[in-house]
């Protein structure tokens, strides 16, 4: 149980464009959601929560205008990063929670990104 | 604010040997830890958790982890490392309640024959 599917797995687009990355949570609901960025050989970086039905909450020094969060079901989120540039690229994760649980995040198998 | 530390960016262990992972957090009440691993181009995967009660954990693939309060530690250990557990490794901590979690920055193990 507590699967994460993640999609696309990796993508490859021109500077400029827009690139939409979903995640579903398959057999569980999930009120919150996290959005995770990872550079090469380091942690993984809290980009924002994301909670049903609501704006999602930023990390501070994200910008909201450029990574768009939606969160329109209890199964699906989505990361648009808008205007892509090569310095976009990066490892993008993201991880589900059990509804109202203190029960630890699932994650994803994450996008690899790279902007030509 | 909640933190982790993980000392050792790089571990080498020859298969069959026994494995310890250094893990110290900082945070202010009983914080909830876990830790996860992550195959090069994947994602993560819970190994396991530590909420309450025993403060000894037993987790997936052999490995168990210990909580000790009066050193900020959870180390995670593993009698017998196999060349399939070659992988990085992630500490993290969240708040009672939590909605954030903090990861460490990783140590990445490397087994040899």
């Amino acid at each position: 149980g507590a699967v994460v599917s993640q999609h696309p797995s990796w993508v490859i687009c021109k500077s400029g464009t827009s690139v939409k990355i979903e995640c579903r949570s398959l057999d569980f609901q999930a009120t919150t959601m996290f959005w995770y960025r990872q550079f090469p050989k380091q942690s993984l970086m809290l980009m924002a929560t994301s909670n049903e039905g609501s704006k999602a909450t930023y990390e501070q020094g994200v910008e909201k205008d450029k990574f768009l969060i939606n969160h329109a079901s209890l199964t699906l989120s989505t990361l648009t990063v808008t205007s892509a540039h090569p310095e976009d690229s990066s490892f993008y994760i993201c991880s589900a929670r059990l509804s109202n649980s203190n029960q630890p995040q699932h994650f994803g198998d994450g996008t690899r990104l790279s902007i030509l | 604010a909640q933190s982790v530390t993980q000392p050792d960016i790089h571990i080498t262990v020859s298969e069959g040997a026994s494995l310890e992972l250094r893990c110290n957090y900082s945070y202010g009440a009983t914080p909830y830890l876990f830790w996860y691993v992550q195959s090069p181009g994947q994602g993560l995967q819970l190994l396991l958790k530590y909420f309450s009660g025993d403060t000894l954990v037993q987790g997936i693939k052999g490995f168990e982890a210990e909580f000790k309060r009066s050193q900020s530690s959870f180390n995670l250990r593993k009698p017998s490392v196999h060349w399939s557990d070659a992988a990085e490794y992630f500490c993290a901590v969240g708040a009672r309640g939590y909605q954030k979690v903090t990861f460490g920055t990783g140590t990445k193990l490397q087994v040899i024959p």
